[in-house]
């Protein structure tokens, strides 16, 4: 089966760093993506990975390794803001998403 | 840019009833997908629309059906409500071929079932 696991929650302190680690079994491999969550809200698009190696964009940034399914999403200089969920996504071999089911980053002063 | 517009925000529907959730978008893009939202689950695929005319299902389509008449709506019904389909309901779209597949999501609908 497919598979997507990542933490369910974590918490980080403004103005520090975290990294969500996320690992995927699928079937075939088109990319995979980062989405943020803020709670009631839409997700949003924040990345996108299909080479393996380090994008980085601002204060985010996620990395991609193939051959070992794995990513992460690096968040520099947290701010109270960038608490919300987190979700990676990877499609398949059909071009299809499976999503994780998030994780709830918690930010405390 | 009104991007992508659901209704209703939120619903109260009694079991046995129909249900019409309506998705707008105005960026004339190609692909739209209907997705639901479980505490603990990842996002789940219902139904998607690659082109107007077209549709196919996704991993969760029983209970649902969808049509996409143009370019623009892609609506999605629940003819018999039933209380497992009380859910947060996100619709999405993405341009087409040629791009990363970045996803634009409507702000949702929450949906209970009695």
């Amino acid at each position: 089966g497919q598979n997507i696991d990542q933490p369910t929650e974590m918490t980080a302190t403004e103005g520090a760093i975290v990294q969500i680690n996320c690992t995927y079994q699928t079937s075939g491999f088109n990319g995979l993506f980062w989405y943020q969550q803020h709670a009631g809200e839409a997700p949003t698009f924040l990345s996108y990975n299909v080479l393996d190696g380090l994008e980085e964009k601002g204060r985010f940034s996620s990395f991609l390794s193939r051959s070992k399914g794995y990513s992460y999403l690096l968040l520099k200089e947290l701010q109270m803001k960038d608490s919300a969920s987190y979700l990676c996504a990877v499609r398949d071999s059909n071009y299809q998403l499976i999503w994780g089911a998030g994780t709830k980053l918690i930010i405390k002063p | 840019t009104a991007g992508i517009t659901q209704a209703p925000t939120s619903q109260i529907l009694a079991a046995g009833r129909s249900m019409t959730l309506r998705c707008t978008q105005d960026m004339r893009h190609n692909a739209m997908y209907w997705y639901r939202q479980d505490l603990g689950l990842g996002l789940r695929l219902i139904h998607y629309s690659n082109t107007a005319g077209t549709t196919g299902k996704g991993e969760v389509p029983d209970g649902y059906s969808v049509s996409r008449a143009n370019t623009d709506d892609f609506p999605l019904t629940l003819a018999s409500a039933v209380p497992s389909q009380t859910s947060v309901y996100f619709c999405a779209s993405r341009a087409g071929q040629g791009d990363t597949g970045e996803l634009f999501f409507g702000e949702g609908s929450r949906l209970t079932v009695l």
